[in-house]
């Protein structure tokens, strides 16, 4: 069964380093999500990917944050200079239509020290 | 604002004893309500999508009806395996873009 998968499974980086967290969707679906959780705290929309731009971005996305569709099959959110309250999970999904059904992605935890 | 509000917070049961968790809403433009199971440091895994009040979906032990207000997420004669956190997010919809909105989640264990 396809599922969306999510690299690095943990990242620990330093305060004010860049990272680049890679997702690589379903491969017929079109719409494409990065959603975070702070540990104990409520699964929280960051931003939707739509033919090549971004169609909503939350208030949490700010110019620190990029995504991007390099290729064919890989999604990527870029956070430019990591702050300690950027540490979470970091979940991607994907959905091949409106209104259908998003998959998640197993996560990478980002640990900002 | 759209909001959703998951009831209880966490749940403890015996295995077979029966019970079932509660997700309010208040959202503008729902397309939408769907339930999702989450282990501990994993992503959501998908469970059901519900469109419309009076709707009903069933898998194995697990039942989610759909009313304007709420769904339940009704759990029949639980196993240990179906210790989880329960997710419910609705799809909602503002200038033709779709997200969902989480709630809290509950925390289910299940004693054998």
């Amino acid at each position: 069964e396809p599922e969306v998968t999510q690299t690095p499974s943990h990242q620990v980086t330093q305060m004010g380093q860049e990272v680049i967290l890679r997702c690589v969707p379903i491969s017929n679906h079109l719409y494409f999500y990065w959603y975070r959780q702070i540990l104990g705290q409520k699964v929280e929309f960051l931003v939707s990917f739509y033919n090549n731009e971004i169609s909503e971005k939350s208030e949490i996305f700010d110019d620190q944050f990029s995504v991007e569709r390099p290729d064919g099959s890989n999604f990527t959110l870029k956070i430019r200079s990591t702050k300690l309250e950027d540490s979470a999970m970091y979940f991607c999904a994907s959905r091949r239509d409106r209104g259908e059904t998003q998959y998640f992605g197993p996560g990478t935890r980002l640990l900002v020290l | 604002e759209d909001q959703v509000t998951q009831s209880p917070e966490a749940l403890r049961l015996q295995e077979g004893e029966s019970s079932s968790l509660n997700c309010s809403y208040t959202v503008s433009g729902l397309r939408g309500l769907f339930w999702y199971r989450q282990d501990p440091g994993k992503g959501p895994e998908f469970l059901f999508t519900l469109y419309s009040a009076g709707e009903e979906k069933e898998k194995e032990r697990l039942k989610a009806t759909l009313t304007k207000k709420e769904s339940f997420l009704h759990i029949t004669a639980p196993k240990p395996e179906d210790s989880a956190t329960y997710l419910c997010a609705v799809q909602v919809e503002i200038q033709g873009a779709q997200k969902l909105v989480f709630g809290q989640g509950t925390r289910l264990t299940i004693n054998p």
